[in-house]
């Protein structure tokens, strides 16, 4: 079945540059998408969501990108910190009731 | 605003024992209510949710069940465990008939 994918499971990145991690969904239906972060032994929590009327969305150092084209979806943490270090879902909605999430990508910030 | 309980934070049980987890919610009312089930270093994989009191909708079929006996609690059960269903439990909650859902601190469970 279609599902939300991942291209990278890990990022390392020195403290203070920027962050992207990528997402790739294969329901072209789909018209909400949602960033998590999960701290380890935590719950997910919510970063930042964009609706596909949308091609970017900004929030507090994260930026969220939408590209409908190529099924892409994208987010960007502006000088990342040791605390930005987590695993990072993206998810998109099924249907009314029902999120699909991807497999993840852990952070790992370098001080 | 709303926060979710669950309980316990960690179990350790032998295979073929019964489980039961619990999740409440306070805060808000009418909650959509999720379970979901996540390997370790996996992705979130959806057991059940729930529109309203008594309705449950089961995503995979396996040895697992639901109840929402009350409009913010849901549990999860089992009668007999499996060694694979070991993982990190995670309750979640929509409200309003947003799509963001909000998570609880999860359960970690070992079958041994």
């Amino acid at each position: 079945g279609e599902s939300v994918g991942l291209h990278l499971p890990t990022l390392s990145v020195q403290e203070g540059d920027n962050s992207i991690i990528n997402c790739a969904y294969s329901n072209s239906a789909s018209d909400y998408f949602i960033w998590y972060k999960q701290e380890s032994g935590k719950g997910p929590q919510f970063i930042i969501d964009i609706r596909s009327n949308m091609d970017k969305r900004q929030g507090q150092r994260v930026t969220v990108l939408l590209n409908k084209t190529v099924k892409h979806l994208s987010l960007q943490i502006a000088a990342t910190q040791p605390g930005d270090s987590a695993v990072y879902f993206c998810a998109e909605n099924t249907n009314d009731y029902k999120l699909s999430f991807g497999a993840g990508t852990t952070v790992t910030v370098r001080a | 605003s709303q926060t979710i309980h669950q309980w316990p934070a960690t179990l350790v049980q032998p295979v073929g024992s019964p489980l039961s987890l619990e999740c409440t919610v306070e805060g808000t009312s009418n909650p959509n209510l999720y379970w979901y089930r996540q390997a370790a270093g996996r992705g979130l994989q959806l057991l059940f949710y729930s529109v309203g009191i008594g309705q449950i909708s089961s995503e995979v079929p396996q040895n697992l069940s639901a109840s929402r006996p009350q409009d913010r609690q849901f549990i999860l059960s089992s009668k007999k465990l499996l060694l694979s269903d070991s993982g990190f439990y995670l309750c979640a909650i929509t409200i309003g008939g947003n799509y963001e859902q909000y998570f609880g601190p999860g359960t970690r469970l070992t079958v041994t």
